[in-house]
């Protein structure tokens, strides 16, 4: 079947280290996004993709990049992390078929910048 | 940005009590999505409306797209402890945006 998987699960780094979370889609589908989850403020959106070498910033971009090789892949990578980057992060992809944007979500990776 | 204004933020309730929750917004939305988010888990969909004046149902679950394409609701019936989680709104602009605008969530807790 397919699927999105993120990983790892849970990260623990230190503050300056650059982190790197990755996501893998099998649905073949053009848009990835990525988002953070806190609390009080849902889900917010950091990067996303239309397709392969494209990338846009998303409501809260400062300090994460994205890059995106092949269809598959998007990983997100904080450059130097803060403690402010703790959250949970989750990794969505979803296509345009028939006009409607139905997004399908990982299992999310908790990362705790320490 | 755009907004979704979800309520209740969380909703303490028994085993077996009907739930409803409502988005709203100020735009005029082309779609509606409710997800639902399990502890430790990521969102899962759990219904889609398209049409204005939509109601669709899954299982104990019905949701309505508002006439006025501003809002839509959430229902949940006979209310079981595998409810509990997150539930959130999301909405796309227009046909062919291809972001969504995401509710804040409600926390449903449900007491034995």
């Amino acid at each position: 079947d397919a699927e999105i998987t993120q990983s790892p699960r849970h990260k623990i780094t230190e503050t300056g280290r650059q982190v790197t979370l990755a996501c893998h889609q099998t649905w073949n589908h053009n848009n990835m996004f990525w988002y953070r989850q806190d609390l009080g403020h849902g889900l917010r959106l950091i990067h996303y993709s239309y397709g392969v070498q494209d990338t846009n910033k998303g409501e809260v971009s400062d300090g994460y990049s994205v890059s995106r090789s092949n269809t598959e892949d998007l990983p997100l990578t904080l450059e130097s992390a803060a403690s402010s980057q703790t959250s949970v992060y989750f990794c969505a992809s979803s296509d345009q078929a028939q006009g409607f944007n139905i997004q399908y979500f990982g299992a999310g990776t908790r990362l705790s910048v320490l | 940005g755009q907004q979704l204004n979800q309520s209740p933020q969380s909703m303490f309730i028994q085993e077996g009590e009907d739930v409803s929750m409502n988005c709203t917004s100020s735009s005029i939305f082309n779609t509606w999505l409710w997800y639902k988010q399990d502890p430790g888990e990521g969102p899962v969909l759990l219904i889609a409306l398209y049409k204005a004046g939509e109601l669709t149902s899954n299982g104990r679950l019905t949701a309505q797209f508002g006439i006025t394409r501003k809002d839509s609701f959430l229902n949940i019936s006979a209310s079981i402890p595998s409810d509990v989680g997150i539930y959130f709104c999301a909405g796309q602009l227009f046909q062919g945006a291809q972001k969504l605008v995401f509710g804040q969530g409600t926390r449903l807790t449900i007491n034995p």
